[in-house]
């Protein structure tokens, strides 16, 4: 079966750090693979999503990138975490075009 | 532009009668609409999807329903249980070769009181 990993849980950053999330998924090959935050009280907004390595289109423009190095591993960086970063951070991946997208457990990133 | 909105922020049901989570959405081009639920401090999970050819389905306690014509859908919960406490997400879809890409509403708390 197909399993999705997020990590870390939480993260509490200062502001103007760097930010790395990963997200890996397994028992899958050639997925879709997404990134979205949730904002305090507010519904998923798409960030990113990638359709196969190395390839990555954003949905928003914003302090954040992504990147994907393996066909099962999304990646989440900023070079200097603003506090409007703040959030709780999913990651998603679907098969195939009308599939349901799954969601891994999420990052709660805080920045003081 | 909310293409999806879900209006009713939170929506608190007695154990053992029937909840109707409601969702509406401006774009007549989305080919799949779903639900997914969500605790808190998790991600969503999937629950239930409906076709746009279709106009119901159903799976277990759970029933979507969707009006193309008000361009409206709803999920209903029966009977509805203490552990179905959550956030309900409304998602809609459009298929593309660029990969499928949801709209989220903003979410729904619901609360089913024992």
């Amino acid at each position: 079966s197909q399993t999705i990993h997020q990590w870390p849980a939480t993260l509490v950053q200062p502001v103007g750090s760097p930010l790395s999330l990963e997200c890996t998924v397994e028992g899958t090959s050639n997925p879709n693979l997404y990134w979205y935050r949730q904002a305090a009280g507010r519904g998923l907004q798409l960030l990113f999503y990638s359709v196969g390595i190395g390839q990555i289109s954003s949905e928003v423009p914003q302090n954040l990138s992504a990147s994907r190095p393996q066909d099962r591993q999304f990646i989440l960086s900023s070079k200097k975490l603003l506090l409007s970063d703040s959030g709780f951070y999913l990651c998603a991946w679907s098969q195939g075009s009308s599939q349901p997208q799954h969601f891994g457990d999420g990052t709660r990133l805080s920045i003081l | 532009d909310q293409q999806v909105k879900q209006n009713s922020p939170s929506l608190s049901v007695q154990e053992g009668r029937i909840s109707i989570l409601n969702c509406d959405y401006t774009n007549s081009m989305f080919d799949y609409f779903l639900w997914y639920k969500k605790y808190p401090a998790e991600g969503p999970t999937f629950l239930i999807s409906i076709s746009s050819i279709k106009d119901k389905n159903e799976d277990g306690r759970f029933t979507v329903f969707l009006n193309k014509s008000a361009k409206h859908l709803s999920l209903h919960i029966v009977p509805s249980q203490p552990g179905d406490s959550a956030v309900y997400f409304c998602a809609a879809l459009i298929v593309n070769n660029a990969g499928n890409m949801l709209t989220f509403g903003g979410g729904t708390r619901l609360m089913v009181k024992p």
